[in-house]
């Protein structure tokens, strides 16, 4: 699981409410990512980070945040959560090797339900 | 939007058949890979195969890769119980780490 916890890993909260996910990992991986799952659709990439204070966003950034002040953590933040953002979240870290290939290694997930 | 599409979306056979996936894909690649995720679990990587490759092997593992055609296939030889999971491809355009697009994946269930 190249060392990555997510937490927490099952929340429920209310419609409007801020809610933060945080992506841990321990091998000092300088790029991190933030997905959705969701039935129909796969994984969609929200947010990813190349580094301290350097992030950038995916395909589905809207109503989402993140923040990465240390190399081990990335924090997902919905500033006032909707009931379309329940879903299934999952963090991973990649590792590109010589020549290029990126491959990627996940957490475990985040379910959210947002009532 | 999605990169890759995998096909068939279910598939179920018997323990001890081979399994065959496949994905399509739109744009140019760098490399496309495979991830396997067990239900409630984030997904694992399986295989990776560069775009001047054309088949790849691991274990009980056999892809092989159609950049002309922008497809490839997974095939899984003698199946077992535990090979019940959803199967993901996933595309690298290559040109550093802007993250993968992931197809929505095949379910695939063995009958014991």
């Amino acid at each position: 699981d190249a060392g990555i916890t997510q937490s927490p890993r099952h929340k429920v909260t209310e419609t409007g409410t801020p809610v933060t996910l945080r992506c841990h990992q321990t091998e000092n991986h300088r790029y991190m990512y933030w997905y959705r799952q969701d039935p129909g659709h796969g994984l969609r990439l929200i947010h990813y980070s190349y580094g301290v204070k350097d992030t950038d966003k995916g395909e589905v950034s809207d109503g989402y945040s993140v923040s990465r002040s240390k190399t081990e953590d990335f924090l997902l933040t919905l500033e006032s959560a909707t009931s379309s953002q329940t879903s299934v979240y999952f963090c991973a870290i990649s590792e590109v090797r010589p020549g290029g290939q990126e491959t990627q290694y996940f957490g475990p997930g985040t379910r959210l339900l947002v009532l | 939007s999605q990169q890759g599409e995998e096909d068939p979306q279910a598939l179920s056979i018997q323990e001890g058949e081979n399994a065959t996936m496949n994905c399509s894909y739109k744009t140019s690649i760098n490399n496309l890979q495979w991830y396997r995720q067990n239900s409630g679990r984030g997904l694992v990587h399986l295989i990776l195969i560069r775009s001047n490759e054309r088949e790849k092997h691991s274990g009980r593992l056999r892809v092989t890769l159609d950049t002309s055609k922008k497809s490839s296939s997974l095939l899984i030889t003698a199946s077992r119980a535990a090979d019940t999971a959803s199967y993901f491809c996933a595309t690298d355009p290559g040109g550093g780490a802007d993250g993968l697009t992931f197809g929505k994946g095949t379910h695939l269930i063995i009958q014991p």
